[in-house]
């Protein structure tokens, strides 16, 4: 069974950036069938997909963060990462790290909060 | 303002059926692009419940079926549980924002 796990800090200050990692455990990241990816709740909120990263290292980002958003990937310590730059009040949300298979979401972490705040 | 619109609840009694419409566009459904649904409890994460417009993963009764007809898609839910309050999200991927995208989610209420 695939399982999935955010780490980092849960709360970030105004402009500075967020960053997460995700372990995956119960399977292995090297195969070209999934891809991974970052997706977060906004409290109260729908879901957003933030990007996703291919085992190539490949990525894709949504066109509303592009410009802050970069993700890796560490296949030999089976996590990949998300960093998020110039946060402000408006990333405050829940975000989770998945697996993605073909265009759906197989195998979905836990969550984690992150407050932006002074 | 979701790409995908879905009714922001929907409620039935025990044992009922309920129905949820997910609609979208020419740039996702229309374009050929699958529905794949998601259930959210209380306090967790979202869960597959429906892959590729009406594929049940493993251990996912068949009580939830789904479909998709041109732009359109839906969940059903037959003989309704307590269990089965939730958030329903309908998900696909869209060619005109090159993103995948999420319907705004539809809580379901049973009375």
């Amino acid at each position: 069974q695939v399982q999935l796990q955010e780490s980092g800090p849960g709360l970030v200050k105004p402009s500075q950036t967020l960053s997460l990692t995700c372990t995956v455990s119960g399977g292995s990241m090297s195969s070209g069938a999934y891809y991974w990816s970052w997706i977060r709740q906004h409290p109260a909120k729908g879901l957003e997909w933030i990007g996703y990263i291919y085992h190539s290292g490949r990525t894709y980002y949504s066109p509303s963060l592009k410009s802050r958003v970069t993700m890796s990937l560490d296949t030999s310590n089976n996590q990949f990462s998300l960093k998020l730059h110039s946060v402000t009040a408006a990333d405050t949300a829940v975000y989770y790290c998945a697996r993605g298979r073909a265009t759906n979401i197989d195998y979905w972490g836990q969550g984690t909060l992150v407050t932006v705040s002074s | 303002q979701s790409v995908l619109t879905q009714p922001p609840s929907v409620s039935g009694a025990p044992g009922q059926r309920v129905s949820i419409s997910c609609t979208g566009s020419n740039s996702n459904f229309g374009a050929g692009y699958d529905v794949h649904w998601y259930q959210q409890l209380p306090g967790t994460a979202p869960k597959l419940l429906i892959f590729g417009n009406n594929n049940r993963p493993s251990g996912v009764p068949d009580r939830f079926s789904g479909s998709k007809s041109g732009t359109s898609a839906s969940l059903g839910i037959t003989g309704l549980q307590a269990e089965d309050e939730a958030d329903y999200y309908c998900q696909s991927y869209d060619n005109s924002l090159s993103s995948f995208v999420f319907g705004g989610g539809t809580k379901v209420t049973v009375l």
